[in-house]
Parts: C-alpha cells; structure tokens; sequence
C-alpha cells in the first residue's frame, strides 16, 4: 500500500476554514485516501474517503488532485472540538486493513 | 448497540506478569484489530482477524499473542510483560468489504508495566 506524508502540526483560528495536506506520490489506481481523526485519549473515527471525485459529508470535504498524487482534508468551520489528530491512509478497497498503517497524522489546533 | 468495548480500562503491572486484555463487538463485524499507541505517536497494528478462529500478525506482534473464539470477542494476551510495553491499546472492528470505510475503536486500554 501507497505511502503517505503529512506535516507534524497545524493551527487554525476557530471559524475558518481548517485545510489539511496529505501526500500519497505513490497511489496505485485501485487506492483509496481515507482520512480519520483522533480527539484527545480517544479511539480514532472515520471522517471520509475517496478515491479521484471530490467528496463531502456533514463532517468535511475531501479533495483530490486530478494526478491524485495530493489530497486535502477541509473542515469548513473549524471548532475547537475539531482539535484533534488527523490521519491520512490510503488502502485499496476490500482488501485486509491489516495491510494498512495509520501514520503519525498532523496535530491540528484549532485557537479561539 | 454498545459499539466495541474493551476491559480493563486501566491497568498497572509489574515485569513479568501476564494478563489479557478483552475486545468484544456487537457490530456483526468479520475483522478484528488490536493497536498499540505510545506516547506522541500513531497507531501501531499489532495482530489483526479476518473471522473466527483467524489471526494475524501485524506491524508489532513480538510480545504478544491474540485468540478469536467468537466472532464478537478478540483477546490480546501478554504473556511477560515488560516495560516497553507501556502504552494504550485500542481495538478496532470493521466489515469485511470495505474495512477501512467502516472501522469502529473502542476507547483504549492504558497499560503501565513497572
């Protein structure tokens, strides 16, 4: 599975637009990017996924390069609940999650 | 529909000492997973199922060894435990078809070997 690499740490003020970078240069085509996060002591939980279409749900936006080499994970209107770990995982579908890895992620801290 | 649960929440042991941390599901889920967390890190896979009586090792399953008897309860088992050992564990669960668009954790095990 395609490696991943995302910066250490980010700051975002409350109420902006959070954007979170991930790189995956070396996606093969039946790849997914997947993105989770992890608030503080807590197991982690799924955000989103896609695969090259942009896509969005009630928690975030996802969006991939047309290459899809780069993703970014958007949260519209950062609170200071979304402070948390953000883990990028690319993994291609139905196959073992055992085969996957989650990363160290970008710590991202939403300020008031 | 209690998610996935994990017993102990907290535990302290000495070097040596064995003892079995319990992940129990009530999803229906095929996969099972047991993770390790140290301190400013990510998540480490330490052993996986893929069903019933299935294991797998992982990215760190020196120390550790797991059993899937039922399909609602994964066991992660220390047999000697030492202090490198240290961490939180979490569990996870997931179905089979698309595991990484489905995969619940529980909230964590915190183990402290002395």
């Amino acid at each position: 599975d395609a490696k991943t690499t995302q910066p250490p740490s980010m700051d975002c003020a409350e109420g902006r637009a959070a954007n979170l970078p991930c790189n995956h240069s070396t996606i093969s085509g039946n790849e997914y990017v997947y993105w989770y996060r992890q608030i503080h002591s807590q197991g982690p939980q799924y955000i989103i996924h896609g695969l090259k279409n942009n896509e969005t749900n009630e928690m975030a936006s996802l969006i991939i390069t047309e290459d899809r080499k780069s993703s970014t994970l958007i949260l519209p209107h950062a609170t200071l609940r979304d402070t948390a770990v953000y883990y990028c995982i690319v993994a291609a579908y139905n196959t073992n999650a055992g085969k996957s890895t989650f990363g160290d992620g970008t710590t991202l801290t939403v300020k008031p | 529909n209690a998610g996935v649960t994990q017993t102990p929440k907290f535990r302290v042991l000495k070097t040596g000492q064995s003892m079995t941390l319990l992940c129990a599901q009530d999803m229906n889920h095929e996969y099972m997973y047991w993770y390790r967390q140290d301190p400013g890190m990510g998540l480490r896979l330490i052993h996986y199922s893929v069903g019933e009586g299935t294991t797998a090792k992982g990215e760190v399953p020196d120390g550790y060894n797991v059993s899937r008897l039922k399909k609602q309860n994964f066991l992660l088992g220390l047999e000697s435990a030492a202090p490198s050992q240290t961490s939180v564990y979490f569990c996870a669960s997931s179905y089979v078809g698309d595991p990484w668009d489905t995969q619940y954790f529980g909230p964590g095990t915190r183990l402290t070997v002395l």
